[in-house]
């Protein structure tokens, strides 16, 4: 079974840039969520879709970050424009059922603003 | 605020002896936790987990236990092993309504050969 997908891996932009990545997850998985993992942190939910449909925003800093998962499957975030503490590690999970033990990571995007 | 942590960033184990990774939590009402561990350059990966009507639960060389009296609990790695080097963090689901997944800090895992 192929795991989450997830592009690029690592990105470097400047300040007040734009930047989008791109995460792909397991095949049949409804629940798809996009984490920030800040170095020496622990990942922070951003986001989470049930199919096409968002579950939780809560913690999405809406005015620089944007996401969408237009059919249900893929799913592409945004930042724009970025800021110096968004550098960060991206991920994405999936879950066949949106329970706990059961999310499968992505290995990341690797963000780095200058 | 209600908060998961682990006790120390890094640990440093010889290869062959036993680990254990401590984290502690404050809301009396979690009755569900994670442990995940993440190795260099990947995301985290679901490791075992334990429900708060247990107080222990073994997978295959690990340990997860639960001390709900002083809101603690303890990941032990038997017989530690190079490819058990990574970043352990353990999760709260329950720390908010809708059981968001919340991380904690996590502990870095260095084995020596």
């Amino acid at each position: 079974e192929a795991g989450v997908a997830q592009s690029p891996r690592y990105k470097i932009i400047e300040k007040r840039q734009s930047v989008a990545f791109w995460c792909n997850p397991i095949s049949g998985h409804a629940t798809l969520y996009w984490y920030q993992q800040i170095l020496g942190q622990g990942p922070k939910l951003l986001i989470q879709f049930q199919n096409n449909g968002v579950v939780d925003d809560s913690q999405l800093p809406k005015d620089r970050f944007s996401a969408e998962r237009l059919k249900g499957v893929d799913s592409t975030l945004k930042i724009q424009p970025a800021k110096l503490e968004d550098s960060a590690v991206y991920l994405c999970a999936s879950s066949l059922v949106p329970e706990f033990n059961e999310q499968y990571f992505g290995p990341g995007t690797r963000l780095t603003v200058t | 605020g209600e908060s998961v942590g682990l006790h120390l960033p890094t640990l440093s184990v010889q290869e062959g002896d036993n680990s254990i990774i401590n984290c502690a939590y404050s809301n009396s009402a979690s009755d569900y936790f994670i442990w995940y561990k993440q190795e260099s350059g990947k995301g985290p990966q679901f490791i075992i987990d334990i429900r708060s009507n247990m107080d222990k639960r073994q997978g295959q060389r690990v340990t997860v236990l639960l001390n709900k009296t002083v809101k603690h609990l303890s990941l032990q790695i038997a017989a530690t092993q190079p490819g058990d080097s990574a970043v352990y963090f353990c999760a709260d689901p329950t720390l908010r309504t809708g059981g968001k997944l919340i991380f904690g800090q996590g502990t870095e895992l260095s084995v020596k050969p």
